[in-house]
């Protein structure tokens, strides 16, 4: 059974602070690693896709993988209000499917 | 880019009814397409996987009779609910994988479906 797995939350965070998400998962297998976010009501969005050790930064956000200890995390730095959301960790392995983690919710209080 | 649209966005059908909700790429070719269903506060949950030109995949539990998929072209998939009942009402999210971008799945916006 490959489960990823995240912290329900909430987590809160000051505005201008940076937030950061983590997520484990089981299968050394995966190979590649994904972010959505999802406001509430709405559909998720992806952010962010990261395949190799390492960081990837874009903007606000930064993913980091580091598949020897099998997590994958995600900063957002200068956190703003409009960042409260749900985010949902994905991975993918060797299917058509991702497996989705339960998401984290997301406070940025001003 | 990786735009993908649903239709319609909210329906309201009485019971014992179908419903056809589409999903359409955009810009780009969908050569997989993926239905999800997302009760309020829930996870979501995959119902099917379909690739272009052939039968769906239906995830364990889920009707394939009732849960009617179809993936004729490379931009459009369709999910028909037959015979709605109240229990139904739920968020239908479709997604689309399709190169270049090998693993990425984008989403549609939803469908709320309402069964009275």
């Amino acid at each position: 059974q490959k489960e990823v797995e995240q912290n329900s939350g909430p987590l809160s965070v000051p505005e201008g602070a940076i937030a950061s998400l983590n997520c484990t998962y089981s299968d050394r297998g995966s190979q590649s690693f994904f972010w959505y976010r999802q406001y509430s009501g709405k559909s998720p969005e992806l952010i962010m896709s990261i395949y190799s050790n390492g960081d990837k930064e874009d903007g606000r956000f930064t993913a980091q993988l580091n598949k020897a200890s099998q997590y994958v995390s995600l900063l957002i730095r200068d956190s703003q209000p409009s960042d409260s959301a749900t985010y949902l960790c994905a991975l993918h392995y060797n299917t058509d499917k991702l497996i989705f983690g339960t998401g984290t919710r997301l406070q940025v209080f001003p | 880019g990786a735009v993908v649209s649903q239709h319609p966005s909210r329906v309201i059908c009485k019971s014992g009814t179908s419903v056809k909700i589409e999903c359409r790429s955009l810009d780009f070719q969908a050569t997989t397409m993926f239905w999800y269903r997302q009760f309020p506060k829930q996870s979501l949950m995959l119902m099917a996987t379909s690739n272009e030109g052939s039968k769906a995949t239906y995830e364990q539990g889920v009707e394939k009779d009732k849960f009617l998929i179809n993936h004729a072209s490379l931009t459009l998939s369709t999910l028909t609910v037959t015979s709605a009942h109240p229990e139904d009402s739920s968020f239908y999210i479709c997604s689309a994988r399709g190169p270049p971008r090998a693993y990425e799945q984008y989403f549609g916006p939803g469908t709320r479906l309402t069964v009275t």
